[in-house]
């Protein structure tokens, strides 16, 4: 069975450009969160998804946004990069109490 | 929100040596979570702790919740456990978690 995926891995962005992250939740979890964690600092809560619908969200702007998909697959799109967006980005899925996250995508923004 | 504080940032261990790592939170939570994560990112869960005290293998964990804080304790250390430890709270009935900074331990042969 596998585990929560992520991809890409690891990618190079121009500010002003947008970017597309994917995750593919471990099998059974219908819930899936987004994470933000800049260099030396714990991760940061964007929003979550259940049911294809955005159930909560953190103190991120509108930049931010996300979709999930009838598989419960999601993405996450950042719009008009910022150099402050350079970030391990985390996606961890759920079910009940139970929480597994992926190994994340590293975005650096220059 | 939930502030979350992690204490000590850094620790220097020698391999054998053991460590208590603490975690202080300012309000009721509905779970606590202890997270390894690995020089490539990856977090992994180590103890769900609302409450008590829990052991797997040489790390145990306790949850003191009335006074709000839980300690993480590594015992016989190895260079393995090199890494970022974090606590994170639950902070509502969805699983939303409030992350603390971290302490980044780093075990020496």
């Amino acid at each position: 069975d596998a585990g929560v995926t992520q991809s890409p891995t690891h990618l190079i962005k121009t500010r002003g450009q947008q970017v597309t992250l994917r995750c593919s939740p471990k099998s059974g979890h219908d819930t899936v969160s987004w994470y933000q964690q800049a260099l030396g600092q714990g991760p940061q809560f964007i929003f979550q998804y259940y049911e294809e619908e955005e159930r909560q969200r953190g103190n991120f702007p509108d930049r931010f946004s996300g979709h999930q998909f009838p598989n419960y697959s999601s993405e996450l799109n950042v719009n008009a990069l910022l150099l402050g967006d350079s970030a391990l980005y985390l996606c961890a899925s759920s079910f009940g109490n139970t929480i597994y996250f992926g190994e994340g995508s590293w975005l650096t923004v220059v | 929100g939930i502030q979350v504080e992690q204490s000590p940032p850094d620790l220097i261990l020698q391999e054998g040596a053991n460590s208590t790592l603490r975690c202080n939170f300012s309000d009721s939570v509905n779970n606590l979570q202890w997270f390894h994560q690995n020089p490539w990112g990856q977090l992994i869960n180590l103890f769900y702790i609302p409450s008590g005290t829990k052991q797997n293998g040489r790390l145990s964990a306790t949850t003191v919740a009335t006074e709000r804080y839980s300690l993480l304790y590594i015992s016989s250390s190895q260079t393995t456990d090199s890494g970022v430890y974090f606590c994170a709270v639950e902070v509502d009935s969805w699983g939303k978690l409030q992350f603390g900074a971290g302490t980044q331990v780093v075990v020496t042969p």
